[in-house]
């Protein structure tokens, strides 16, 4: 049983360009959730996905945008890269319930490098 | 708005040595709590969890209570091992339904042998 994947490992971009990180989730599970860790903190919500609509923002800007397809994949677009986009983006996968906390599984990241 | 506090690492600890790792959360609900670990070059993985106050999580040897009182939700392990070089993140969600984390800043913990 294959866990939360992601694609691609690494990436290097400059400053203006724009990128698109791919997640496929584990099997059965129907809701993605992206996150950005910065080198030495903990990680933030970015947005979450169910259903291929957003369901939950966090608080970054328009520049981040997402999109879910119909197997549960899902990809998070950063358009004008900026120096502080730099991270580890986590992708993390669980069963929507509507209800209390279902446990998220964490893919191993993208690595964003903007120069 | 909803934070979570957690000392700052690094720890650095002889193996066998008890671990302790301070917690402390903001929330404008009644949230779950949870400990997450990150293992070098793996992605992060859930360690426990408690639903509600008094709740124990437990795992590996780990172990936190949900302290409403004192908003706090410590992490320890009595005999830590090499494996358990990590780094720990303290986090909560408030159950609504999305499962959306706030995580602490995550702390580093060095188990030499």
């Amino acid at each position: 049983d294959a866990g939360v994947t992601q694609s691609p490992t690494h990436l290097i971009k400059t400053r203006g360009q724009q990128v698109t990180l791919r997640c496929s989730p584990k099997s059965g599970h129907d809701t993605v959730s992206w996150y950005q860790q910065a080198l030495g903190q903990g990680p933030q919500f970015i947005f979450q996905y169910y259903e291929e609509e957003e369901r939950q923002r966090g608080n970054f800007p328009d520049r981040f945008s997402g999109h879910q397809f119909p197997n549960y994949s899902s990809e998070l677009n950063v358009n004008a890269l900026l120096l502080g986009d730099s991270a580890l983006y986590l992708c993390a996968s669980s069963l929507y319930s509507g209800g209390p906390y279902n446990e998220q599984f964490f893919g191993p990241g993208t690595r964003l490098t903007v120069l | 708005g909803n934070s979570v506090t957690q000392m700052e690492g690094p720890v650095t600890l002889s193996e066998e040595a008890f671990l302790t790792i301070n917690c402390t959360y903001t929330a404008t609900g009644y949230p779950s709590l949870f400990w997450y670990v990150q293992y070098p070059g793996e992605g992060l993985q859930l360690l426990l969890k408690a639903t509600k106050a008094d709740d124990k999580g437990s795992n590996k040897g780990f172990e936190a209570t949900y302290r409403k009182e004192t908003t706090s939700f410590h992490l320890e392990k009595g005999s830590v091992q090499v494996s358990d070089s990590a780094v720990y993140f303290c986090a909560l969600d408030l159950g609504a339904a999305g499962n959306k984390l706030t995580f602490g800043g995550g702390t580093r913990v060095l188990v030499k042998p």
